[in-house]
């Protein structure tokens, strides 16, 4: 079965440094990827997606996500921390073989912003 | 434009109660999902919905039950109120489209078993 890993379950950075989020998946086969986030007590807001194409997948607030297929890997990041990126994020992947189009969820990252 | 909308936001519920929480969507998606998350486990998928008059088991199925009688409208229903029910409920909703559609959500109920 499909599942997602996120690497901490809390991260701390300063303002103004980079910002890294790991996400890995298992799958023989290449799912579709996206990054939620969840600001506190509201849902979740689609943050960017991987479908097909390129890597490189740039979402919205200034974060960016990198698909490597031979790494299971599709990490978040930022170049540099705002107050405002303090959230939680999550982790997802869709799987092709399943077709009621459902998500495997990460556990998700609490990302805390140091002034 | 509303989105998906949950009612009700918050709720507090004594042991072996009963409620029914609603999410309603606008968008016309034929997808829709009930989860439930709790602190360090994610997101869990309760039922899901593939269109009108259709419902299917997720994850944690247990204690829980839902409709979808309008494409608009799924409810999640809890028969008798246990205290592990304590959680942050969300609702999506999804086109149906494709693997690469995301999922919109509601802001969740927030629901306390006492």
């Amino acid at each position: 079965a499909q599942s997602v890993t996120q690497l901490g379950s809390h991260v701390s950075v300063s303002e103004g440094a980079l910002v890294l989020l790991r996400c890995n998946y298992s799958s023989s086969v290449p799912p579709y990827l996206f990054w939620y986030v969840q600001y506190p007590n509201q849902g979740l807001q689609l943050l960017l997606k991987y479908t097909t194409g390129a890597t490189l997948v740039k979402g919205i607030n200034g974060f960016e996500a990198e698909f490597k297929k031979s790494e299971t890997s599709f990490h978040l990041t930022k170049p540099s921390a705002h107050m405002s990126d303090a959230a939680e994020y999550f982790c997802a992947v869709s799987d092709p073989r399943d077709s009621n189009y459902q998500l495997i969820w990460g556990a998700g990252t609490k990302l805390i912003i140091k002034p | 434009n509303a989105g998906v909308t949950q009612t009700p936001k918050f709720r507090v519920l004594k042991t072996g109660q009963s409620m029914t929480l609603l999410c309603a969507q606008d968008m016309n998606h034929e997808y829709m999902y009930w989860y439930r998350q709790d602190p360090g486990m994610g997101l869990r998928l309760i039922h899901y919905s593939v269109g009108e008059g259709t419902t299917a088991k997720g994850e944690v199925p247990d204690g829980y039950n839902v409709s979808r009688l309008k494409k608009q409208n799924f409810l999640l229903g809890l028969e008798s109120a246990a205290p592990s029910q304590t959680s942050v409920y969300f609702c999506a909703s999804n086109t149906g489209t494709g693997y690469f559609q995301p999922q919109h959500f509601g802001d969740g109920t927030r629901l306390s078993i006492l």
